[in-house]
Formats: C-alpha cells, structure tokens, sequence
C-alpha cells in the first residue's frame, strides 16, 4: 500500500516556501525523499529512521512523526534548482526492502 | 565510485524478441532492486536482490526475469513483452538496512 502524498502540485516563487507531506496507514521503519528531474532519475534527498528525526539537505529539511506515520519536507527560500517531482516513499517494519512511493509531488519555482 | 550504470539508455523491441538490461554498481552495497516507472507516475519496484538472492518478487510477469549474477551486476531478460510494459525502467542498489537508495539513469523501452 503506498504512502499518500499531499499536494498534487505546487507553484512557487522563487524565495517562497513549500511543505510537501506524506502519511501512512502503516506503521514505517523509514520515510525516504527523493526529487525527480524530467527525463532523469530519482535523485536521493534524505532518509528519516527514527521517531521525530529531523534533518536537512541544504534549505530543504524534514521531519517524520512516528506517532503520526506522517513525514513533511520543508522547502525553505526556494531556489529555481528545487524545481522538479518529489516522492515520499515508505519502507514499513514488516516489510524490509520494499520502498514504495508516493503519487509525487510536482514543484515549479518561478523566477 | 558512487553511480549505477544502467546499459542501454534505450532500448526498441519487437514483442518476440528477447533481449537483456543491465545494472551496474561498484559502492559494495549488496541490495539491489528493479523499477518500473510510468510517465507521471511513481516508480513501482519489481524485484528486490539481497546478497545476489531474490528476495522480493512483487508478482511481476514471467517474461520478465532477473539474473544477479555478482555482488556488482544486476540484469533483466525481457522476453514476448507487450506494448503495456514500454517504461523506464531504474535500477538501484543500497546497503542492506535500508539507508538511501542510488538509482541509475534507467533504461527507456520501448515495446513496438
């Protein structure tokens, strides 16, 4: 079952800030993030592990509320490289090695 | 060495033919898995490798088979495909435990 990912869409300028969430009805052992370029491949952001982790990867960060199974990734004073599709995928504890991912994201920054 | 080659970029075949897409990486992560994605939508993982073993098998089709036949090489033989199964398809490797994935270019197919 994959993870659901919310919003669709989003449309942002430059400087602007975005959250980009992702839910599970099942209890997680790790929330992956990736961004997608058109024509390219998933590129890895970041892994959260443990209840109420938080990280970052330069202006984007995110968190994981194990309780919650909910994850969000921030998008602080977007830049134009932030452009792309963003998946969430869910890797559940009974469940080792099957990632699966979210609908995606898709996020344009405008000048 | 941090990349996963993925050979052929793209790939055009006949639903008769058989022909193979293959994977490499050199990190030493010894998880190795297959995807298919769609246009617009997420990749949707296939098989998963853990020490050259399969170990997931998500109920893909039989005219597609994977092969590892080393920690560093990971193939898949296509056989009779339809023309539903043109995708990308990505390849990925990880240490096992499941910290971040390193996904390849994909191989673009085309079923005509």
């Amino acid at each position: 079952q994959q993870p659901v990912q919310s919003p669709q869409a989003v449309i942002l300028r430059e400087g602007e800030d975005a959250v980009i969430n992702c839910s599970s009805s099942k209890a997680l052992y790790s929330v992956h993030w990736y961004r997608q370029k058109h024509g390219e491949a998933p590129v890895f952001l970041m892994i959260l592990l443990k209840g109420g982790e938080q990280k970052g990867h330069d202006k984007i960060s995110a968190s994981f509320n194990e309780k919650k199974q909910q994850s969000s990734l921030y998008l602080t004073a977007s830049q134009l490289s932030y452009s792309g599709t963003y998946f969430c995928g869910t890797v559940k504890t009974d469940s080792w090695g099957k990632l699966q991912f979210g609908a995606g994201t898709q996020v344009v920054v405008t000048p | 060495d941090t990349e996963v080659t993925q050979t052929p970029k793209h790939l055009v075949m006949g639903m008769t033919n058989k022909k193979s897409l293959k994977c490499e990486q050199h990190m030493g992560h010894r998880a190795m898995y297959w995807y298919k994605q769609k246009a617009k939508k997420p990749p949707e993982l296939m098989f998963v490798y853990s020490y050259e073993k399969l170990s997931i098998n998500e109920s893909v089709p039989s005219r597609f088979s994977p092969e590892c036949p080393n920690s560093s090489l990971l193939n898949l033989h296509l056989h009779a495909l339809q023309p539903e199964d043109s995708a990308l398809y990505l390849c990925a490797s990880s240490q096992v435990g499941n910290p971040g994935y390193t996904f390849g270019s994909g191989t673009r197919l085309t079923v005509v």
